[in-house]
């Protein structure tokens, strides 16, 4: 089955503008998070969606918002660039939220200049 | 901050058991412990988890201890495909709180 897919796989975008990006969970997983990772602070969670409804958010500015469609799909959205929000943006998606593995995609990477 | 503390590295010899240890000595009852693996490049892949029993998969086997504060991944016959960075993290079995990934381990397999 088709895994964890994110689009676009690159994006160069300037200070100052904001972006979206796209996560297609696996068929019938309906929890999705999102992660951020940098060389400098590693892996960090940003929020976890199940069922439309986010259950987490990690500790990162209001600039980064989300949202999970009925088809589980998600978005997340970063407004207002800045040069570190410069990273590699992951998805990952799971049947539900009680201890199951996530299978991540391939990622987001996204260069500010 | 992380829940975990892992070996920033380690090195095993291909063909060999490669032992990865982790240590959560805070966690709690209802907290299971995931392992996870990233190739450079890649998102990470799922390797296994476990509550307070032994786990095995085709991939790796978990051996939890019976205190739970630690735990080790074992991967039986390692190989160059599996040079990457662990992550060992604990998060409760009701998925209501943070996915915190720490620093990893970063296994060197050599030839």
């Amino acid at each position: 089955k088709a895994g964890v897919t994110q689009t676009p796989r690159y994006l160069i975008k300037t200070r100052g503008q904001q972006v979206t990006l796209s996560c297609s969970p696996i068929s019938g997983h309906r929890s999705v998070s999102w992660y951020q990772q940098t060389p400098g602070q590693g892996l960090q969670f940003l929020f976890e969606y199940f069922s439309e409804t986010q259950r987490n958010k990690g500790n990162f500015p209001g600039r980064f918002s989300g949202r999970q469609f009925s088809n589980s799909r998600s978005e997340m959205n970063v407004s207002t660039l800045e040069l570190g929000d410069s990273a590699l943006y992951l998805c990952a998606s799971s049947l539900n939220v009680l201890n199951y593995g996530y299978t991540f995609g391939s990622g987001t990477r996204l260069t500010v200049v | 901050d992380a829940k975990t503390t892992q070996p920033p590295s380690m090195d095993c010899a291909e063909g060999r058991a490669a032992n990865l240890p982790c240590n959560h000595s805070t966690i709690s009852g209802n907290e299971y412990v995931y392992w996870y693996r990233q190739i450079h490049s890649q998102g990470p892949q799922y390797i296994i988890h476990g509550l307070k029993n032994n786990e095995t998969n085709e991939m790796a086997s978990l051996i939890i201890t019976e205190d739970r504060k630690s735990s080790t991944l074992i991967l039986p016959h390692a190989t160059l495909r599996d040079t990457a960075v662990y992550y060992c993290i604990v998060r409760g079995g009701l998925g209501d709180d943070k996915i915190i990934f720490g620093k990893g381990t970063r296994l060197h397999i050599l030839p």
